[in-house]
């Protein structure tokens, strides 16, 4: 098992671009989750899923989409990328209450 | 106040030592607990999960203070290799709502 797959692992947009960022897991796990990691913050809640076709909301939502048409693909859309957006990107999944597995993490740098 | 507060340290002790970080958690409908592990540049892993009646892992142990408030990780005879920053996490309101705290930073040294 792969477990959690992010790509790509580096990206530089400019200010307006928009990019989807890739996590793809094989362990058939219900729950999908992106996160953003920016020092002194801790990890943010950005959209989530349940299960396939259901996704909702996180705690930072603003400036990004998320589908989820199969159970293992959950990519994060950045629609017009913004300074603001620069930051470490983590996608992770769980079954049932067992903890998260993370990726391994989109550095993103927004010029 | 933040949901979750740890001290962002770092904590620096001998190999060998014994060091305790605490969690404090504002939700009093908090549901499941855990500790995570990142190291520098790198995604946070699961170390345990944490619950009521207190679980142990080896060197780790974990405690749960409901009254309180506050979960606890304890590490015995401390490696080089546990030099990390620990991340408290704190579940409810269903399978996705985690919130993290901003980790405590473990530095251990010959």
């Amino acid at each position: 098992n792969a477990g959690v797959t992010q790509t790509p692992k580096f990206q530089v947009l400019k200010t307006g671009q928009s990019m989807t960022l890739q996590c793809a897991q094989d362990m058939n796990h219900e729950y999908m989750s992106w996160y953003r990691q920016d020092p002194g913050m801790g990890l943010r809640l950005i959209h989530y899923s349940v299960g396939a076709g259901i996704t909702d909301q996180g705690e930072v939502p603003n400036g990004y989409n998320v589908s989820r048409s199969t159970t293992e693909d959950f990519p994060l859309r950045l629609l017009s990328a913004a300074p603001s957006q620069t930051s470490v990107y983590f996608c992770a999944s769980r079954q049932g209450t067992y903890g998260y597995t993370f990726g391994s993490g989109t550095r993103l740098t927004v010029v | 106040r933040k949901e979750v507060e740890q001290d962002p340290g770092p904590f620096n002790v001998p190999e060998g030592a014994t060091v305790a970080f605490n969690c404090t958690y504002s939700n009093s409908a908090s549901q499941s607990f855990f500790w995570y592990r990142q190291d520098c540049r790198k995604e946070p892993k699961l170390l345990m999960s944490v619950y009521s009646s207190g679980n142990e892992d080896g060197r780790f142990t974990a405690q749960l203070n409901r009254a309180s408030q506050y979960i606890s990780l304890l590490i015995r005879d401390s490696k080089l290799s546990d030099s990390a920053t620990y991340l408290c996490v704190v579940n409810w309101g269903g399978g996705n709502k985690l919130t993290f705290g901003t980790g405590t930073q473990l530095k251990v040294e010959l």
